[in-house]
């Protein structure tokens, strides 16, 4: 069955600091993998998508991540933290016909 | 469009009331999911539905029923609250492409049995 383990429950980053949150998964064939972000109060909102081809992809609000599949890692990064990034993180797999999420990473960005 | 929107935003039940979630997207996604969010604990697939008249279980179905019978509407109904049902409960929907899922996930709705 497919899982997403995040191993990182909290994460505090200076502003303007680089942000990198770990991702790993476990799937049989090629996984088609998520980020997705959550404000305090609200719903989940994706941040980004992995399908196939490059293997770094972009997404919104200036984020990226890396698929490496000799790891089965799909970190997140950002080379400079705002104060409005933070939030909790999921990572996510589609599995049939649904997503299987990972608990979450929560952002604190401190002054 | 207005996405998936869901009602109501927040709820205080009793133990043993009964209570349904509504949860409607206008963006004609045939794919329909709820989940319960509780802290530390990520989100957790109650039901799923991939069309009308189609649903099935997810991962902790029990105390929960749903059904589909619109495209566009997929409400959860609690029948007998129970504390352990206190979380935030979110809807989602998706259009499967090749087999991709990208859901849309609407508000929220944070209900507490007391």
């Amino acid at each position: 069955a497919q899982s997403v383990t995040q191993p990182d429950i909290h994460i505090t980053v200076s502003e303007g600091a680089s942000l990198e949150l770990r991702c790993n998964y476990s799937y049989g064939a090629t996984p088609y993998l998520f980020w997705y972000v959550q404000s305090p109060g609200q719903g989940l909102q994706l941040l980004l998508k992995y399908f196939s081809g490059d293997t770094l992809v972009q997404g919104i609000k200036g984020f990226e991540a890396e698929f490496k599949r000799s790891q089965s890692s799909f970190n997140l990064r950002k080379p400079s933290v705002h104060w409005s990034d933070a939030a909790e993180y999921f990572c996510a797999v589609a599995g049939f016909q649904k997503l299987v999420f990972g608990t979450g990473t929560r952002l604190l960005v401190s002054p | 469009n207005a996405g998936v929107t869901q009602t109501p935003k927040f709820r205080i039940l009793k133990i043993g009331q009964s209570m349904t979630l509504q949860c409607t997207q206008d963006m004609n996604h045939n794919y329909m999911y709820w989940y319960r969010q509780d802290p530390g604990m990520g989100l957790k697939l109650i039901y799923y539905s991939v069309g009308a008249g189609i649903t099935d279980k997810g991962e902790v179905p029990n105390g929960y029923n749903v059904s589909r019978s619109t495209t566009e509407d997929f409400p959860l109904r609690l029948e007998l609250a129970a504390p352990s049902q206190t979380s935030v409960y979110f809807c989602a929907s998706s259009f499967p492409d090749r087999g991709i899922l990208e859901q849309y996930f609407g508000p929220g709705t944070r209900l507490t049995v007391t």
